[in-house]
Order: C-alpha cells, then structure tokens, then sequence
C-alpha cells in the first residue's frame, strides 16, 4: 500500500469548512483512497472513498488531483462534534485472499466555537 | 439496533488470567475483523474471518484465539494475559472481503494488571 502524509493536528471554526489534506505521492492506478474518522473512545467511521473521481456524500466531499498524489476531505460545515482523528488511507482493492486498512497516525481536527 | 456489538465495554483483569471478548454484527456481513488500539493510538488488524473461515492472522501470539461459531459472530479469547496486552480492542465487519467500507464496534477497553 502506499504510504500516506497527513498534518498532526488542525483547527476549524464550527459553521466553516474543514480541509483535511493527504498526501500520497506513490499511489499506483488501482489503489483507491479512504477516509475513516475516529471521534475519541468511539470505534472508527467510514466517511468516504474515491479512485480518481471526486465524490460527495451526506458525510464529506472528496477531491482528488488529476495526477492522483494527494488528495483532500471537505467537510462543509464543521460542527463540534466533528472533531475527531482523520485517517487517509490508500488500498488496492483485492477480490479474494483478505484485506487489511492500515491506519497511520491521521489528522487530530479540532472544531472550536 | 447496533450493527456491531460487543461485550463487555470494559475488562480489567490480572496477569495470568484467560478472558473473552464477545462480538455480533447484526448487518448480514461475511467478513469480521479485529483490530487492537495500543496506548500510542496506532490501530493495527489482528485477525478477519470471512464466512467463519480465517483469511488474516498477523503474527499474532497464538495466546489469541478468534473463533467464529457463525459469520455473524467473532469472538476473542486471550490465554495467560500480559501486561502488553492492555488496550482497546475493536471488532469491525465488512459486507465482503474485497469490500473496505468496514464496520466498528465501540471497543473493549482491556487493563491487565
């Protein structure tokens, strides 16, 4: 798997957007981007996922450069209760034989008043 | 209905002793997971099952022992606890081994004293 860069920590306003980025410089064709959140003493959430598209969902948006290194999670409108550890996360997708998420260290996001 | 469950939340025990962690999903997934959260955060996979069949062991100490009685349940039993063995510890599903949107439970919490 490729190897992910994400800043240690980020502040936000609550109301503004939040732009987590993640690099991923070695990232080969067929291996797609997750995000997961982990909001303290909670398991981890899936957010979003993406290959080469931009996706959007109720969660996040997702954008990803056209020459696919990095990439970056949008959450609209930041809330309190948005403040969590981000994970980016780059994994081929394999049909049989298991697969593993492998967290690294993430994004520890604050959302303040 | 919580889609995946475990029990008990919170497990504080001595050295020595042999314990058990309990995990259900209830959303009709084949693959389950265990995850451990060591005391530094860093979230690493110790076992998947897909369809009650072992797919992943990493390296584990074979004091660990996964036993899936059906696909909706995997368990955890831990022989002769250590102390290194205090930390949180996740169960997650997935709809399919290829699939990565996973699941999480909201942890045991395990203190070895």
């Amino acid at each position: 798997d490729a190897k992910t860069t994400q800043p240690p920590s980020m502040d936000c306003a609550e109301g503004r957007a939040a732009n987590l980025p993640c690099n991923h410089s070695t990232i080969s064709g067929n291996e797609y981007v997750y995000w997961y959140r982990q909001i303290h003493s909670q398991g981890p959430q899936y957010i979003i996922h993406g290959l080469k598209n931009n996706e959007t969902n109720e969660m996040a948006s997702l954008i990803i450069t056209e020459d696919r290194k990095s990439s970056t999670l949008i959450l609209p409108h930041a809330t309190l209760r948005d403040t969590a550890v981000y994970y980016c996360i780059v994994r081929v997708i394999l049909t049989g034989g298991g697969n593993k998420l492998t967290f690294g260290t993430g994004t520890q996001l604050k959302v303040e008043l | 209905d919580t889609a995946v469950s475990q029990t008990p939340k919170y497990l504080v025990t001595q050295m020595g002793n042999d314990k058990s962690i309990k995990c259900e999903q209830n959303l009709g997934h084949d693959t389950m997971y265990w995850y451990k959260q060591d005391s530094k955060k860093f979230l690493k996979i110790m076992f998947s099952y897909n369809n009650k069949e072992l797919i992943i062991n990493e390296t584990v100490p074979n004091r660990f022992s996964p036993k899936s009685p059906d696909k909706a349940h995997l368990n955890l039993h831990i022989n002769s606890l250590e102390l290194g063995d205090s930390a949180v510890y996740f169960c997650a599903s997935s709809k399919s081994q290829g699939d990565q949107k996973l699941f999480f439970g909201s942890g045991t919490q395990l203190s070895v004293l």
